[in-house]
This record gives structure tokens, sequence and C-alpha cells, in this order.
């Protein structure tokens, strides 16, 4: 069982590129999200999805987008990459019953110049 | 809305030291959940508990236990007799269950960075 799969694991882009964070898992877990992690600040949630076709957003949800057209995958694309958006990224997956424990992808670090 | 504030920044003590790291909350809903996540300095995050509101026993597992306390709105995370490989940085999170279910949305304190010295 792989989990929560992210990649790339490191990326650098030049301010004004865009690019797509890749987020499968393989629990057949109905909600995924993102979260951004920045240093002092935790974990902020970027958007999440309760299931293929639904998404919403979260706390930080400006200069990103998501879709989620099947249960496994939900990409995070960056349309118009700014430094700002400078962080390590994460990817989560849960059951929609109970607790809703997430398990987290391994962390995408995005390094915008 | 919900916050959750871890406001040790960064703790440092020498192996088998005892530590406490606290973490305060708020919300207005009255059923939620608390989580404590490690993330060691390889990266990844690692669930370690989750208390729901109703549940304010006081859990222990192995050298870690949790102190749930809704007068204070507090879920402090002990460490007892620490090592080197408990450096890492610990987060607390907090998700409401509006409906039957927080559709896996945390809110997460700023972190705490613990160090263990030999």
């Amino acid at each position: 069982n792989a989990g929560v799969t992210q990649t790339p694991k490191f990326q650098v882009l030049k301010t004004g590129q865009s690019m797509t964070l890749q987020c499968a898992q393989d629990m057949n877990h109905e909600y995924m999200s993102w979260y951004r992690q920045d240093p002092g600040m935790g974990l902020r949630l970027i958007h999440y999805s309760v299931g293929a076709g639904i998404t919403d957003q979260g706390e930080v949800p400006n200069g990103y987008n998501v879709s989620r057209s099947t249960t496994e995958d939900f990409p995070l694309r960056l349309l118009s990459a700014a430094p700002s958006q400078t962080s390590v990224y994460f990817c989560a997956s849960s059951q929609s019953s109970g607790a809703n424990v997430l398990t987290f992808g391994a962390g995408s670090r995005l390094t915008v110049l | 809305a919900q916050k959750v504030t871890q406001a040790q920044t960064e703790i440092s003590v020498v192996e088998k030291e005892d530590v406490t790291l606290d973490c305060v909350y708020e919300t207005r809903d009255t059923t939620y959940y608390l989580f404590w996540y490690k993330q060691p300095p390889s990266g990844e995050l690692v669930f370690l508990i989750r208390r729901n509101s109703f549940d304010e026993q006081n859990e222990i597992s192995g050298r870690y236990s949790w102190n749930f306390q809704k007068s204070t709105s507090s879920f402090n995370f002990t460490i007892t007799a620490s090592q080197v490989v408990d450096s890492a940085v610990y987060f607390c999170a907090l998700s409401v269950n509006a409906g039957g279910t927080s559709y896996g949305k945390l809110t997460f304190g700023q972190g705490t960075i613990l160090t263990v010295h030999p």
C-alpha cells in the first residue's frame, strides 16, 4: 500500500510559470486536501475535496486551482507562480466517516524565484 | 472560526528530561476532535493521537501522554524521559464535526520545534 503519493518532491519555478503538483491515494478515501507549510505558521488548508467532482476552498486558496475527476487523484495547479507560493505542500486524504484522521503525503518543496 | 495556539516556538531539553508541549484551542462548536502530529527531520507528518470533545480522559502511550482539559481549552502533550529520536516539530490540530464529519479539514497550530540533546 503506497498511501498518499505526491510528485514532484522538489521543484524550482520562475515567477509566472505554471505547474501542477500531483497527488494520488490508493486507500479509497473520499476526502482529499492540500495544505501548505510555512515557518511559524503551521499548516494551512488551500483546497479540499469531499468526493469526485466536488471541491471547495480552504483558508488560503488564492493562486491555486484544483479538480477531482477521480477518487484517487487530486492535483494542485499553480497557474502563475509567485514568490509568495514558495512553501512545502502536503496532500492528505481521509475516510468520510468518523474523526477523519488525515494520512499525509511526503510533501513537495516548491521554490519560486 | 477555529484557532489553535502553540505558544512554545522552540524547546530544547537534554535526554531523559520530561517535556510538555502546550496546545490551546478555540472553537464555538461543541463537537470537535483534537490531534497531535509529529514531523521528524525527514519531513513527513506522523499521526500520534486523536481525541474527541466528549472524552476528557487522559491518555498514555508508552512515554507519551496527553492531558485534555475542556475547562481551559487545552490539549497538552508530555514526553517522559525524552530521547534524541523525539527531536521533531510537533503540531496540534483541531477539526470540527459539522453534521457528523469534518470533511478532512484541520486547523493547525504553529508547531513546536523540540530538540533533545544527548
